[in-house]
């Protein structure tokens, strides 16, 4: 069983358009959102991570949303620029844990 | 440079011939683990290590072995590949931090297909 359900498996998106990942999670115990992202022929890599003690945390381009009443954290990348195509997974980890649960990922490709 | 090295990247064997995908990291991660990632189900973790001579199965361990003599490496061993076992396979290690905001560093990966 997935505990942590990303969506959706695909995304294409225009260049200067908004690219939305969202992950729903049932863990109440998991206290730690990382996303990595994942370019062709690399491994994945930590593009930005959340705490659920903040709704919200921007990186230049990138912002996560949190909701935990919900249990759903997304992923957005505003004026998505071709150079953004990668894979995105989501991840969660309970507290004091080092192993995290990805969700299966999302496939972005932004046409220029 | 801080890094996770794994060999060989690409590997082509036949069904039944042992074979060893070696894991080295520079940064005196204490937290190693193997993942192997297939179209469609994402990252799925095999096995991970916890410390040395500290190894634990994950969510799909069955034809995988591991082995931590030393915190540097972190070898995945095929005793028997069959062609269920063709995937992409990444090695990731982490520092232990208690508090949970475990970042994990990433291998390049290594392509295998079993004929």
């Amino acid at each position: 069983q997935q505990q942590v359900k990303q969506s959706p498996q695909s995304l294409i998106v225009q260049k200067g358009g908004i690219s939305i990942i969202n992950c729903a999670y049932e863990n109440t115990a998991f206290d730690y959102f990382p996303w990595y992202q994942q370019f062709p022929g690399k491994g994945p890599a930590l593009l930005i991570a959340i705490r659920p003690d903040v709704s919200e945390k921007k990186e230049g381009r990138f912002t996560i949303s949190f909701n935990k009443s919900a249990k759903q954290f997304s992923l957005h990348i505003m004026d998505s620029q071709p150079g953004d195509s990668a894979t995105y997974f989501c991840a969660a980890s309970p507290g004091g844990s080092y192993i995290p649960t990805f969700g299966r990922g999302t496939s972005l490709i932004v046409h220029p | 440079e801080a890094q996770v090295t794994q060999n060989p990247r690409y590997l082509i064997t036949v069904t039944g011939k042992k074979l060893t995908v070696t894991c080295s990291q520079n940064m005196n991660h204490e937290y190693m683990s193997w993942y192997r990632q297939d179209p469609g189900l994402g990252l799925r973790q095999i096995y991970y290590s916890m410390n040395v001579e500290v190894t634990d199965k994950g969510d799909v361990p069955e034809g995988y072995k591991v082995s931590r003599k030393e915190k540097r490496n972190f070898p995945l061993i095929l005793e028997s590949p069959s062609p269920n076992q063709t995937s992409l396979y990444f090695c990731a290690s982490s520092l232990r931090r208690g508090s949970g905001a475990n970042v994990l560093t990433f291998g390049a990966g290594s392509r295998l297909t079993v004929l």
